[in-house]
C-alpha cells in the first residue's frame, strides 16, 4: 500500500495551460516536500510545507498543504515546456521522521 | 558549495559481481540516506546513516546489501553478488540534522546495470 498517492500518474498538456497535481494520504505528515526530477538526474527540491493550510508560491508554481496535513497540491499556471519532468511529493510522519516517504510521481509533459 | 556527490554516475556489473556506490554528502551534513528508484517508479527508502552508525535500515534487503558511513570518507552502499533485479538508479541524500527539522538534498544518482 502506497502511503502517498499521487494523481494523475501521467499528464500531457499544451504550453500555456494550467494544471494541478495532487498528493494524498491517510496519514498525517509533519512536513511535506515537492521535488522535480528530470531524466538521468536526481530529485531537486522545490518547496517544503509544514503548517496545515500553508500556501507557498514559487513563480508560476503554487503549493498548498491541506488543513489536516494529509494532502497537498501543486498548481502550475501557464505551463511551459521547461516544466516537463517527474514531480514527486515526499513527506515525513511523526512516526518515521528518519525517512522521507515518496509518492509514485506525476510525469508531466508540456508540449510546445 | 558543492552538492551531494555520487560516483560513479553509471556502473555496469555482470551477475555475481560486487557493486560499490559512493556518496559524499553536502559540506556540514552528517546525515545520509540511500534510496532506490526502479524505472517508472518513485523512490524507495533503503537506509539512513549518521557518521559511523546505521540509524534505520528497514528498507534494505536483508541479504547482499550493506551500507556504511565511516568517520572519514564517503558513505558506501555495497551490493554483493548482483542480480538483474538490482538494476536501478540509486540515490543518496543528505541533511544537516534529522529530517524532523530539515530538508534532504539529493545527488545525481548512480545508475546500476546488471548484465
Amino acid at each position: 500500500t502506497q502511503l502517498l498517492e499521487q494523481s494523475p500518474q501521467f499528464l500531457s498538456i499544451q504550453e500555456g495551460e494550467n494544471l494541478t497535481v495532487y498528493c494524498n494520504s491517510s496519514s498525517v505528515f509533519s512536513s511535506l516536500q515537492w521535488y522535480r526530477q528530470e531524466p538521468g538526474e536526481g530529485p531537486v527540491l522545490l518547496v517544503t510545507v509544514v503548517t496545515g493550510g500553508e500556501v507557498k508560491k514559487l513563480k508560476r508554481l503554487t503549493f498548498q498543504f491541506g488543513d489536516a496535513r494529509k494532502d497537498s497540491s501543486l498548481h502550475i499556471t501557464a505551463a511551459q515546456p521547461g516544466d516537463t519532468g517527474l514531480y514527486l511529493c515526499a513527506g515525513t510522519t511523526s512516526g518515521s521522521a528518519r525517512q522521507l516517504t515518496f509518492g509514485s510521481g506525476t510525469q508531466l509533459t508540456v508540449l510546445p | 558549495n558543492a552538492g551531494v556527490m555520487q560516483n560513479p554516475r553509471h556502473l555496469v556489473r555482470r551477475r555475481g559481481q560486487e557493486a560499490r556506490l559512493r556518496c559524499s554528502p553536502m559540506k556540514g551534513h552528517s546525515h545520509v540516506y540511500w534510496y532506490r528508484q526502479l524505472p517508472e517508479e518513485g523512490l524507495k527508502f533503503m537506509v539512513y546513516l549518521q557518521k559511523e552508525n546505521i540509524i534505520d535500515e528497514s528498507g534494505m534487503p536483508k541479504e547482499r546489501f550493506s551500507a556504511e558511513f565511516p568517520k572519514e570518507g564517503p558513505s558506501i552502499l555495497r551490493i554483493q553478488q548482483v542480480v538483474r533485479g538490482d538494476s536501478a538508479a540509486y540515490f543518496c541524500a543528505s541533511s544537516p540534522v534529522s529530517l524532523k527539522n530539515t530538508e534532504a538534498f539529493f545527488g545525481q544518482g548512480t545508475r546500476l546495470t546488471v548484465v
